[in-house]
């Protein structure tokens, strides 16, 4: 079935990139997208990308996509400690027919330190 | 432009009783979305609604319902309440057909 798998935790230092990575099982994947949750918030949408393209960048955000490794990844340049917060990839699939629902990783923890 | 709004912040159960959410999604979007998310568990896919009509739901049982209004807000219902539904529940609305789905601060519901 369909499946998303990041990594649980990263740290990096305040002014470094920052990558997180992510894996995605269903090959009719239409579209990916990325999430951040701060501490007690909903989730905002930061960017997403659609299938048929490898890479989008927005401002600080780099998001790539290898759709043959069904891997992708985001880049966050010049982390501040502002960025701390807990980031998901999510998923949406037209499998079979467009369900609505994403499906969501487990979430990356990414930790900046000063 | 004002984002969707989530009520109430917090709510306290107790097992066995009823629990009532409500949605109101951006202006302009008619689809909306419940997903719970629950320590351990992730950010599970709950219901979709769209145009007053549930199109999709999750892997939840009936107990967990709920039905969209003629101003697209939402409700969603958990009745018979577990310990195990305590999470929080957030809920999204959608812009066109991209699915960006834009979700609100959520209701963090406790079962005792």
């Amino acid at each position: 079935g369909e499946d998303v798998e990041q990594s649980l935790f990263l740290s990096v230092r305040e002014g470094d990139s920052s990558v997180i990575n992510c894996t995605y099982t269903d090959s009719s994947s239409t579209y990916l997208y990325w999430y951040k949750q701060e501490p007690g918030a909903g989730l905002q949408l930061l960017t997403y990308i659609f299938s048929n393209m490898d890479m989008k960048q927005d401002q600080r955000l780099t998001v790539l996509l290898n759709k043959k490794d069904k891997h992708l990844s985001l880049r966050i340049a010049d982390t501040q400690t502002g960025d701390s917060a807990i980031y998901f990839c999510a998923d949406h699939t037209h499998g079979s027919g467009n369900t609505g629902k994403l499906i969501f990783g487990q979430g990356t923890t990414l930790q900046v330190k000063p | 432009e004002a984002g969707v709004t989530q009520s109430p912040t917090h709510l306290i159960k107790t097992r066995g009783q009823q629990a009532t959410l409500r949605c109101s999604p951006i202006s302009g979007h008619t689809s909306v979305y419940w997903y719970q998310q629950a320590l351990g568990l992730g950010l599970q896919f709950l219901l979709w609604y769209d145009e007053g009509e549930e199109r999709n739901r999750g892997n939840f049982p009936p107990r967990f319902s709920g039905r969209q209004f003629p101003n697209y807000s939402s409700e969603l219902n958990v009745n018979a309440l577990e310990l195990e539904d305590s999470a929080l529940y957030l809920c999204a609305s959608r812009r066109g057909a991209v699915n960006e789905q834009f979700f609100g601060p959520g209701t963090r519901l406790t079962v005792l």
